[in-house]
């Protein structure tokens, strides 16, 4: 079945380190979106990546979707504290309204 | 922004006994809702995409009869988990799409805070 692999489990950083998580899909992929869900709490969505190529920034997140729309990255820049939690990628193929989810990437920020 | 509510948040029961979970948008209309299942420290699994006016869809290996799903309504859909098992015991979040949004490049879900549902 069509399934999101993301690498890596887990990450810890010190505080001012760069983070990067990867999504991966065996199929092409329609759009893919990011979400952030802080422990205890729920999913919140991020960005939305639907062209080839496409590289969005938000301050100190920068979203990457490949070129052949199978892969993607989220890469933030000088880790803070606030970061901590999981990042889940989600991805939608063509034909259906229903998004997967990646395994997650649980990053930890050590102060 | 757009909100999705969940009721209960926490919910005990006891084996056997079946639980209703509701989730409401509260400032959007929603024609679609999907519920999720979500274990500690692991990833969504998609249980099924709910339909307002018709049946929902549910994903492989998920009991239709044991998870019964009822959109009835363009801002509430319920999930009822029938004769509960401790194996049931889960993190149980929802989401919504836009009507709005389904017709334009955003394709957003809004995230319900989720249900906690412990069986004894």
């Amino acid at each position: 079945g069509q399934q999101v692999m993301q690498i890596p489990q887990y990450q810890h950083v010190q505080e001012g380190e760069d983070f990067t998580t990867y999504c991966n899909s065996s199929t092409t992929l329609s759009n893919i979106q990011w979400y952030k869900q802080r422990p205890g709490g729920h999913p919140v969505f991020l960005i939305q990546l639907v062209k080839s190529g496409e590289v969005k920034k938000q301050k100190r997140l920068t979203f990457q979707f490949g070129e052949a729309k199978k892969n993607s990255s989220l890469h933030i820049t000088a880790t803070q504290t606030t970061d901590v939690g999981t990042y889940f990628c989600a991805g939608r193929w063509s034909g259906t309204y229903k998004y997967i989810f990646g395994t997650g990437t649980r990053l930890k920020v050590l102060a | 922004g757009a909100v999705v509510s969940q009721h209960p948040s926490r919910v005990i029961c006891k084996s056997g006994t079946s639980v209703k979970i509701e989730c409401r948008s509260l400032d959007f209309q929603a024609t679609t809702m999907f519920w999720y299942r979500q274990f500690p420290k692991q990833s969504l699994m998609l249980m099924a995409t709910s339909n307002e006016g018709s049946k929902a869809t549910y994903e492989q290996g998920v009991e239709k009869d044991k998870f019964l799903i009822n959109h009835a309504s363009l801002t509430l859909s319920t999930l009822t988990v029938t004769s509960a098992h401790p194996e049931d015991s889960s993190f149980y979040i929802c989401s919504a799409r836009d009507q709005v949004e389904e017709y334009r490049y955003t394709d957003t879900q809004y995230f319900g805070p989720g249900t906690r549902l412990t069986v004894l």
